[in-house]
């Protein structure tokens, strides 16, 4: 059974911490994704990354980043986490071609206060 | 760049045909369009996924006419379990790679 997993359900931070959200897939997929999903917005691309090392800057990008040093795992970076980033966190991962099915973790709820 | 409108909500009663309508006027000659279902405290699920006429499995089926500039996805016989929010994705495949979410509609599903 194909799975991505969060490393949290829910996180409490402060203004002006380091945050730093896990996402580990176990389908060997090449694509993972960052997006974050605001009532009536839908979900926004942050990043997203085609390959290790590799990443690219999707809607949102500004106040994250991301790391990406093994196939299976992709982590989201809040610098100095604001209120404003309060959301719900979604990964995703896909296989090679950009158009294939996305699978997407259960989200990590992130209150900053 | 395709700019995606479908209806903030819907409800429907158990049994009907649903279909759910997105728009997306300027997709592209190499774009996908594809359809998520979201439960409450879930990650969005793959349900279909077109690029032409018509696509069908074993849960709904995904309407697209010549132009391309809207798609209908038909869920037949729903349940109360199909009460979920909808999203529509379209994909860029060009050079530069691209998703394009709609924001969402909310179906409800009534006894």
């Amino acid at each position: 059974d194909v799975k991505v997993t969060q490393s949290s359900r829910y996180l409490v931070k402060r203004t002006g911490e380091k945050v730093f959200l896990e996402c580990v897939q176990d389908m060997d997929h090449e694509n993972m994704f960052w997006y974050r999903q605001d009532p009536g917005l839908g979900l926004r691309l942050i990043y997203f990354s085609y390959d290790v090392k590799m990443k690219e800057k999707g809607d949102i990008p500004e106040g994250y980043s991301v790391s990406r040093e093994k196939k299976e795992r992709f982590s989201l970076i809040l610098e100095s986490a604001s209120t404003n980033q309060t959301s719900m966190y979604l990964c995703a991962s896909s296989g090679l071609a950009g158009a294939n099915e996305q699978f997407f973790g259960p989200g990590t709820r992130l209150t900053v206060l | 760049l395709a700019k995606i409108t479908q209806p903030i909500s819907m409800d429907s009663y158990e049994g009907q045909e649903v279909n759910i309508t997105c728009s997306h006027n300027n997709i592209a000659t190499n774009d996908y369009i594809t359809w998520y279902q979201q439960f409450p405290s879930q990650g969005p699920r793959f349900i279909i996924q077109g690029y032409k006429t018509k696509v069908t499995n074993e849960v709904a089926s995904l309407f697209i006419p010549a132009d391309r500039k809207s798609s209908t996805l038909s869920l037949p016989r729903v349940s109360l379990s199909d009460t979920a929010v909808y999203y529509c994705l379209v994909v860029t495949m060009d050079s530069n790679y691209q998703l394009i979410w709609g924001a969402g509609t909310k179906l409800i599903i009534k006894p």
